[in-house]
């Protein structure tokens, strides 16, 4: 079966300390996968998004980085926390095949910054 | 765990006709309810939301209707259109923290 794995659920970090955030996959190759922070208004940001190995889209300039150093795994990274980036945190994977139609979203984790 | 539910992976119905789409929850303290939307190949877009001090809130042809007894909450969509076909994602939250999703239902409209 295919499922979405994403820790830590909670994380407490000083500013200025380095950030990584994990999201792997099961069950699927090559899955489209994406990093989203909740937004203000309880919607939902696109940070980043990957199609691939090695392959990182930007949809907002931040604090943070991504990267897909393999097939089924995703990683939200930052080398120096600001206060700003405390949030909520979701990962998701775009179903690509014949069964899959949809969105799976990760628990999230939610970062606070002190 | 599965704190928001969306049972139907999927539906089917006739142009014009109403669509209905659920979602259940079990933590009694989630507040606020959401629905996304999502075509392919796109990322999901909020639709409509519902306080729980609420029982129904309508904009236009959505309209999500929210049973607190039941931890049940539905979204209608009269008169459906084939431009709703998409995946609905049902997302509850407690006291303006994280958003729980479900695990969508898949919306065909048939013209």
């Amino acid at each position: 079966s295919q499922t979405i794995h994403q820790w830590p659920a909670t994380l407490v970090q000083p500013v200025g300390s380095p950030l990584s955030l994990e999201c792997t996959v099961e069950g699927t190759s090559n899955p489209n996968l994406y990093w989203y922070r909740q937004a203000a208004g309880r919607g939902l940001q696109l940070l980043f998004y990957s199609v691939g190995i090695g392959q990182i889209s930007s949809e907002v300039p931040q604090n943070l980085s991504a990267s897909r150093p393999q097939d089924r795994q995703f990683i939200l990274s930052s080398k120096k926390l600001l206060l700003s980036d405390s949030g909520f945190y979701l990962c998701a994977w775009d179903g690509t095949g014949a069964a899959n139609y949809g969105y799976t979203f990760g628990s999230g984790t939610r970062l606070t910054v002190v | 765990d599965q704190q928001v539910k969306q049972n139907s992976p999927s539906l089917s119905v006739q142009e014009g006709r109403i669509s209905i789409l659920n979602c259940d929850y079990t933590n009694s303290m989630f507040d606020y309810f959401l629905w996304y939307k999502k075509y392919p190949a796109e990322g999901p877009t909020f639709l409509i939301s519902i306080s729980s001090i609420k029982d129904k809130n309508e904009d236009g042809r959505f309209t999500v209707f929210l049973n607190k007894s039941a931890k049940h909450l539905s979204l209608h969509i009269v008169p459906s259109q084939p431009g709703d076909s998409a995946v609905y994602f049902c997302a509850a939250s407690a006291r303006d923290n994280d958003m729980r999703f479900g695990a969508g239902t898949r919306l065909t409209v048939k013209p």
